[in-house]
């Protein structure tokens, strides 16, 4: 099973600055890597698949990087509404596995 | 409007059995993968289980197998999750979610499975 890394495990952050999350992988990946952001009492909802593809409707100032083991999420300036936890999840191999998890939360 | 919901969670007794219901609708649900992802309170996503649009190629979860059957019946737009042999460590929100471009995409507001004596 692939295992995911995702650091910080906390984000304290103000609005306006840039956020920039982490998720290692135990073995690699290829490109086959999406995160995806999770409010309080609300699934989850895709933001980038394949490493760097935005999901149509997604704001850009969400971007993605990296291949292989390791990848990042930026948020380029954050807004009130992004501060939720993000997680990054992996499909190369089964099973499915997510990360633990980032919470970004405002400072 | 593409919308999934899920229901059939509830309080089961260690040993029990459920089954779990996700209704499709605002798209051609039998086009799509399907998938099963857990959350246990206040832990992180864990997923369960996946089906192809036709029902022939299914996988699970280790922590499942033996235990719980995904099924689809595509003439009701319904994906199911039948879970036996319930266990305390089972407690979870369970989502179903469409795949698209072969993630999770759309994911339905889930459905709370308590397992407790």
């Amino acid at each position: 099973e692939i295992v995911l890394t995702q650091s910080p495990a906390t984000l304290s952050l103000s609005p306006g600055e840039r956020a920039t999350l982490s998720c290692r992988a135990s073995q690699s990946v290829s490109s086959y890597l999406a995160w995806y952001q999770q409010k309080p009492g609300q699934p989850p909802r895709l933001l980038i698949y394949d490493a760097s593809n935005r999901v149509t409707g997604i704001p850009a100032r969400f971007s993605g990087s990296g291949s292989g083991t390791d990848f990042t999420l930026t948020i380029s300036s954050l807004e009130p509404e992004d501060f939720a936890l993000y997680y990054c999840q992996q499909r190369r191999n089964w099973p499915l596995t997510f990360g633990q998890g980032t919470r970004l939360e405002i400072k | 409007e593409v919308q999934l919901v899920e229901s059939g969670g509830g309080l089961v007794q260690p040993g029990g059995s459920l089954r779990l219901s996700c209704t499709a609708s605002g798209f051609t649900f039998s086009s799509y993968w399907m998938h099963w992802v857990r959350q246990a309170p206040g832990k992180g996503l864990v997923w369960v289980s996946r089906i192809n649009s036709d029902g022939s190629n299914i996988t699970y979860a280790d922590s499942v197998k033996g235990r719980f059957t995904i099924s689809r019946d595509n003439a009701k737009n319904t994906l199911y999750l039948q879970m036996n042999s319930l266990r305390t460590e089972d407690t979870a929100v369970y989502y179903c979610a469409r795949q698209t471009s072969g993630w999770p995409h759309i994911w339905g507001q889930g459905t709370v499975v308590t397992v407790s004596s």
